[in-house]
């Protein structure tokens, strides 16, 4: 299995303003996976964060408004710009699962709320 | 139809008892299926991971896969208060995204 250190753990932040999340795997992945967790709602993927190339974003989201970074083979990092209160929300790093024969793996999660 | 329709709870049961979580889904081609655990404020941590139909069994839980039925479950014997949780179904084929149920929550109640 991975591991996967997700930071910061949680957050308050002032609307109008960034925060960038940061993912690091202990091990060599392709392709790595940001996922939205609403109250009351399923895990929602936001991209798919491959390295060298361009982050692939799900329907509904933009690169404006969530850009990711992908530098290397263990780390990524996911922009939450211009927040505003309905971006609250757990936001997840997770590895495995889509394109492979293993199952997807999660950090701890990063848990925002905008005031 | 929702792609995978999952009973958010709460569900209470008494310590000891049989704990019986399911899931629905309408897409033939998933192939994949996966239960999370996930305590409060905490990522998703993988309980039990199937391919295709069957049954799979590790420790007190048991996850069924029924293709045919569109259904899935997962047992949990001998429930301990550690065991309350939100319980997450999910399931993919390979190459598309993982479709998640929006989780139950468990209470076990000592």
């Amino acid at each position: 299995s991975a591991v996967i250190s997700q930071k910061p753990s949680r957050d308050i932040c002032q609307r109008g303003t960034s925060l960038t999340i940061q993912c690091q795997v202990d091990s060599q992945v392709t392709m790595m996976f940001w996922y939205r967790q609403q109250p009351g709602q399923s895990l929602t993927l936001i991209a798919t964060a491959n390295q060298g190339s361009e982050a692939t974003y799900e329907s509904g989201f933009v690169i404006d408004k969530f850009p990711i970074s992908r530098p290397n083979l263990t780390f990524s990092t996911l922009t939450v710009s211009n927040m505003s209160p309905e971006d609250s929300s757990i936001y997840l790093c997770s590895v495995g699962g889509r394109f492979q024969n293993t199952e997807a793996f999660f950090g701890q999660g990063t848990r925002l709320t905008v005031v | 139809q929702k792609e995978v329709e999952q009973d958010p709870g709460p569900l209470s049961v008494p310590e000891g008892a049989i704990v019986s979580l399911n899931c629905t889904y309408s897409n033939s081609a998933f192939q994949y299926f996966m239960w999370y655990r996930q305590y409060s404020r905490k990522g998703p941590e993988l309980l039990m991971y199937t391919y295709s139909s069957g049954n799979k069994e590790d420790g007190r839980f048991t996850a069924q896969v029924d293709k045919s039925s569109k259904y899935i479950s997962l047992f949990i014997r001998d429930s301990q208060p550690s065991d309350s949780a939100t319980y997450l179904c999910a399931m993919s084929d390979r190459d598309d995204k993982i479709i998640f149920g929006k989780g139950t929550r468990l209470h076990i109640l000592p």
